[in-house]
């Protein structure tokens, strides 16, 4: 129940393209959710966050979609650039407690070729 | 820019071994986590630490495992007796307050375990 279940595993877009990862949680204690962006060799660094109390949120060429019914979140990356090539990460927790720790998805890993 | 520093960036150990993993939390920061990655698979919490005790961890932190806040500003991690399988990414992340969620991530330190 504490999984978050992300895909696809790996994404291949042209530049300009739009690249979609989706995300699905079945925890509805998790009231937070993160999309973490990590370069290789790098820490996670936050690039957007949603709260379940709108359905998207927008910053830049990146927009999360959020479906509460659905227990279903997504990111898009619209006019995609070869410096989004990356391993992107959601992540979601429950803000009830102090701990507010983080649970990962499995990561995907995109490629824009130029 | 503020930002959580890691040392050291590579740590190389022999199995049985104890090593300790140093963190440097952004100056205002009130909440730390460990967090662990291995080679090629999702971030996992560890454990998260307030008010100089830990207030959430993980089953992956085990007895092996202990966290400290020695001084005003480091943050570790010490493995007593390290395994071949405690070979991963160690990233520490920081928080605010407890209005806050935004976690920010460290460059982590690779540990080698031989």
């Amino acid at each position: 129940q504490q999984q978050v279940k992300q895909s696809p595993q790996s994404l291949i877009v042209q530049k300009g393209g739009i690249s979609i990862i989706n995300c699905a949680y079945e925890n509805t204690a998790f009231d937070y959710f993160p999309w973490y962006q990590q370069f290789p060799g790098k820490g996670p660094a936050l690039l957007i966050a949603i709260r379940p109390d709108v359905s998207e949120k927008k910053e830049g060429r990146f927009t999360i979609s959020f479906n509460k019914s659905a227990k279903q979140f997504s990111l898009h990356i619209m006019d995609s650039q070869p410096g989004d090539s990356a391993t992107y990460f959601c992540a979601a927790s429950s803000t009830t407690g102090s701990a507010r720790q983080l649970t990962f998805g499995s990561g995907t890993q995109l490629t824009v070729l130029p | 820019e503020p930002e959580v520093t890691q040392t050291p960036s590579h740590q190389v150990t022999q199995m049985g071994q104890e090593v300790i993993l140093r963190c440097v939390p952004i100056s205002n920061h009130l909440y730390f986590y460990w967090y662990r990655q291995i080679l090629g698979q999702k971030v996992e919490f560890l454990v998260s630490f307030y008010n100089n005790e830990i207030s959430e961890k993980s089953e992956i932190f085990d007895d092996q495992f202990s966290v400290e806040r020695p001084d005003g500003s480091n943050f570790t991690l010490k493995i007593r007796s390290t395994k071949l399988e405690d070979s991963a990414m160690y990233f520490c992340a920081s928080r605010w307050t407890g209005g806050t969620d935004t976690q920010y991530f460290g460059p982590g330190t690779r540990l080698t375990v031989l």
